[in-house]
């Protein structure tokens, strides 16, 4: 089936590590994002990118970084930068001329 | 800065009432909007759109009406059934561009009594 899959669907980090959260699609969309949600808040825009080898920071991008080095995969890394990681992580994709984003099920990362 | 809020926090209603759910934007730039639901644990599930150029659209049991005089959106689901409880957000689409970057609104609780 196509989709987007997140991995794992929950994690756990020690404060002061770094942790990758993995992203596939096999929509062979060109965009892929991640948001972060916090409870009782709506998603925000961490990075995304538009096309394999590039990226570009969203609207909270300090503490994260990604990569693009595939077309399907986007995977995210949690940095012992970023001072408040707990919350929930949602993936998306879009191809161009769509508006609409796709999700996955998300990955609930808590820093223990 | 510009953003997309809700009016309203939760909404509660019986099991076969209509329901509608509000958005304001403040971006006259924004020419795309979206609504999602969005299930406790789950991601967000694409449940309708609108493109500025529309005042009015039609799915199974939603409708989703564009006000831009106003900058106001809103979603209404005929027939409100259980699973349809859930959060609903409205998103919308700055810069232009065509692909899906959103900007979300707080959301909506919706619960539906039986």
């Amino acid at each position: 089936d196509g989709g987007i899959t997140q991995s794992p669907k929950y994690l756990f980090r020690k404060e002061g590590q770094n942790v990758t959260l993995s992203c596939e699609q096999n929509l062979n969309h060109d965009a892929m994002y991640w948001y972060r949600q916090d409870p009782g808040q709506g998603l925000r825009l961490i990075y995304y990118s538009q096309i394999v080898n590039d990226f570009q920071k969203g609207d909270i991008a300090e503490g994260y970084s990604v990569s693009r080095e595939k077309k399907e995969s986007f995977p995210l890394t949690v940095t012992s930068a970023q001072k408040n990681p707990t919350a929930f992580y949602l993936c998306a994709s879009s191809m161009e001329g769509i508006g609409e984003a796709f999700f996955g099920q998300g990955t609930r990362l808590t820093v223990v | 800065g510009e953003s997309v809020g809700l009016h309203l926090p939760t909404l509660s209603v019986q099991e076969g009432d209509n329901s509608i759910i509000n958005c304001a934007y403040s971006n006259s730039a924004s020419d795309y909007f979206i609504w999602y639901k969005q299930e406790s644990g789950k991601g967000p599930q694409f449940i309708i759109d609108i493109r500025s150029n529309m005042d009015k659209r039609q799915g199974q049991r939603v409708t989703v009406l564009l006000n831009k005089t106003v900058k106001h959106l809103s979603l209404q689901i005929a027939a409100t059934q259980p699973g349809d409880s859930a959060v609903y957000f409205c998103a919308e689409n700055i810069g232009g561009t065509s692909y899906g970057k959103l900007t979300f609104g707080q959301g909506t609780i919706l619960t539906v009594h039986p």
